[in-house]
Formats: structure tokens, C-alpha cells, sequence
């Protein structure tokens, strides 16, 4: 079975800095994808980024990027020049070539001191 | 652009109670997923919907939940008999037909508490 893992519950960063959240997966497929999804206290969950893995090349979302190491089975995402409207959970997100579920990590915090 | 609805909000009901929870998915998206969040968690899958048919069902959802998308537009959840661990929020997505790797949208949630 697949799994995702963060292994960052929270992490800060001070505004218009970067930061690099973490996250490994698991898994014996070769076609998938994974996402990155925001979640603002008490608001909905938005989608940050996603990555292809027949894909080498990384995604890029104007300040957000993602490392993706399909080796390692390893994807980062990186947030840069960070803004207090960046505070959330992020979830590190894994779905199967062949099915349509999302499995999630438990989530990192992120949080933004001016 | 409307996004996907969920209603209620919040739900507080007693032990022991039926609960039903509804999604309306964005328009012309085909899928519809349900997830369960609980405190400090990521969402957990129940289960989904493409059009009508309800494709796959995760073993969490025990017989005490029910799902159903009769027309293949809005969606409702079913909880009989609530127990304590049903308290959660849980949350609907939706994705348009195009293919596996489309994102799928959320709604707000809707808070379901146990007293």
C-alpha cells in the first residue's frame, strides 16, 4: 500500500524568506502524481502545485516549487518570498496512476512571523 | 465560478442519531470523493463517485455509512447510528472527466460532533 509522510508537524519562516517543506512517499508504481494542497485555518483546502512523475522536469507555481526526486521518492516543496498569507497546513498529497483517491500525509504547519 | 458546496456547516447530534450530509459538486465535474478529517490529521478516503456509479469504497466506511449520487450531480452521506469516533470534518472534492492527474477541488467541510 502506498503512504505519504511529512515529518515536520510545524515549521516558521519570516516573512519574504524561504522555506522547504518535506515529504516522502511509498510506493511500487511507476505512474502516479503528487500534489501539494493548502489548508487555511477553518477555510478549504486549495491545490498549491502538482507533479507529473513520468515528468522530470519540477513544477513551478510563481513562488512555489517542488524538488521532486523519484528516486529518493522524495517531494519538497519550496515556498519563496513568504507571505503572512502563506500560513497553513500543507498536505503532501500521492494518487495512483489507476485509481482516483488521494492518500495524504498527517501535514506540516507552516507559520509566518512578520 | 461556483466551487463545491457542502451544507450542513456544522452538525452536533447525539449518539446514537442518523446524520446526512450533502456535497453539490462544481458543474460538468463528473467525480466526486468524499474524506474524513479528524483533529491533526490529512484526509482519509471513503469513497467516490464517477457520475453515478460509486467506483470504490475504502474499508473505513463501515455499514454504518452509506453514500449516494443518484443523478450524477449532487451527493449525499449517510451516518447511522453515530458513534463517538465519527466525530470529524468531512469533506467533499470534486474533478472534471479529463483524466486521473486533475486536481480535485474541495469544499468547506462540514463538522460533524458527537455529544
Amino acid at each position: 500500500a502506498q503512504t505519504v509522510t511529512q515529518s515536520q508537524p510545524e515549521m516558521s519562516v519570516q516573512e519574504a524568506e524561504t522555506v522547504t517543506l518535506s515529504c516522502t512517499y511509498d510506493t511500487s508504481e511507476s505512474d502516479y502524481y503528487l500534489f501539494w494542497y493548502k489548508q487555511p485555518p477553518s477555510r478549504q483546502m486549495i491545490l498549491v502545485i502538482r507533479q507529473e512523475a513520468y515528468k522530470q522536469q519540477n513544477a513551478t507555481e510563481n513562488r512555489f516549487s517542488v524538488n521532486f526526486q523519484k528516486a529518493a521518492k522524495s517531494f519538497s516543496l519550496k515556498i519563496s518570498d513568504s507571505q503572512l498569507g502563506d500560513a497553513a497546513m500543507y498536505f503532501c498529497a500521492y494518487r495512483s496512476g489507476n485509481t482516483d483517491k488521494l492518500i495524504f500525509g498527517t501535514g506540516t504547519r507552516l507559520q509566518v512571523f512578520p | 465560478d461556483t466551487g463545491v458546496s457542502q451544507d450542513p456547516r456544522h452538525k452536533i447530534t447525539k449518539r446514537g442519531q442518523n446524520v446526512t450530509f450533502r456535497c453539490d459538486p462544481i458543474s460538468e465535474h463528473n467525480r466526486l470523493y468524499w474524506y474524513r478529517q479528524t483533529l491533526g490529521q490529512g484526509p482519509e478516503f471513503l469513497t467516490y463517485f464517477q457520475n453515478e456509479a460509486q467506483l470504490e469504497k475504502s474499508r473505513l466506511l463501515s455499514d454504518r455509512f452509506s453514500a449516494e449520487r443518484p443523478k450524477g450531480s449532487f451527493s449525499t452521506l449517510e451516518i447511522q447510528r453515530t458513534e463517538q469516533g465519527d466525530s470529524a470534518m468531512y469533506l467533499c472534492a470534486s474533478s472534471p472527466p479529463e483524466g486521473l492527474g486533475q486536481p480535485q477541488h474541495f469544499g468547506d467541510g462540514t463538522r460533524l460532533s458527537i455529544l
